[in-house]
């Protein structure tokens, strides 16, 4: 089983709309998740760390569910600057990050 | 402040050559990782260095890749012979100590043919 799963995607959703992305991990032992943005050919570049008691920052709102061992991602209110792929990383400790296969977002005019 | 600087930023080679990257991670950064990230995947670890010691390097194929961090600053990745699947986007990240955000470099695009 992956460390790190999340549904490949793509989604495409209008300007304005509202998504969510989801992800599991395996070890229920992770002690700290996040969530990167990639754009095309570029490297990732941290998003929002994950907090156990949900976090929010602008129209982005990342969540942490221990006992499901899930994250999720919600974008409300998409751009399309938003466009891009969102990769899922767990921390397993000593700073050892494990990377989902990302979920690639197109927003659309 | 300086990002992490990679260089080549893209190699052509043929199979069974070697090839060689280099990294300078952000100043004062303790930590440095290397990642392979192939084609519509994310990036996997190959090795983490904790200054110039060697962290975690389980995933790396040691019969073909090779890593140093002389000094616990500037680091080189080595293959030696490549082989096509290694075509990959090869990243390098540093961090300071403990857990917490990761800064990557642009990446080498390696294309083995």
């Amino acid at each position: 089983r992956k460390e790190v799963e999340q549904d490949p995607g793509p989604f495409n959703v209008p300007e304005g709309a509202t998504v969510a992305f989801n992800c599991t991990y395996s070890n229920s032992a992770s002690q700290s998740f996040f969530w990167y943005r990639q754009d095309c050919r570029k490297e990732p570049k941290l998003l929002m760390s994950v907090y156990s008691s949900g976090n929010e920052d602008g129209r982005f709102t990342a969540q942490l569910n221990r006992a499901s061992q899930y994250i999720s991602l919600l974008i409300r209110d998409s751009k399309l600057s938003d466009s891009a792929t969102y990769l899922c990383v767990v921390n397993k400790g000593a700073n050892n990050l494990f990377f989902g296969t990302g979920t690639r977002l197109t927003v659309i005019p | 402040e300086a990002g992490v600087a990679q260089s080549p930023r893209y190699k052509i080679i043929e199979k069974r050559q070697s090839v060689a990257f280099w990294c300078n991670p952000i100043s004062g950064h303790a930590t440095l990782y290397w990642y392979q990230q192939i084609l519509g995947q994310g990036p996997k670890l190959l090795i983490q260095f904790q200054n110039n010691g060697v962290v975690d390097d389980s995933q790396l194929p040691k019969d073909r890749f090779s890593a140093e961090r002389l000094k616990g600053v500037d680091s080189t990745l080595k293959i030696q012979p490549a082989k096509l699947e290694d075509s990959a986007v090869y990243l390098c990240a540093s961090s300071p100590s403990g857990p917490g955000e990761q800064y990557f470099g642009p990446g080498t695009r390696l294309t083995v043919t």
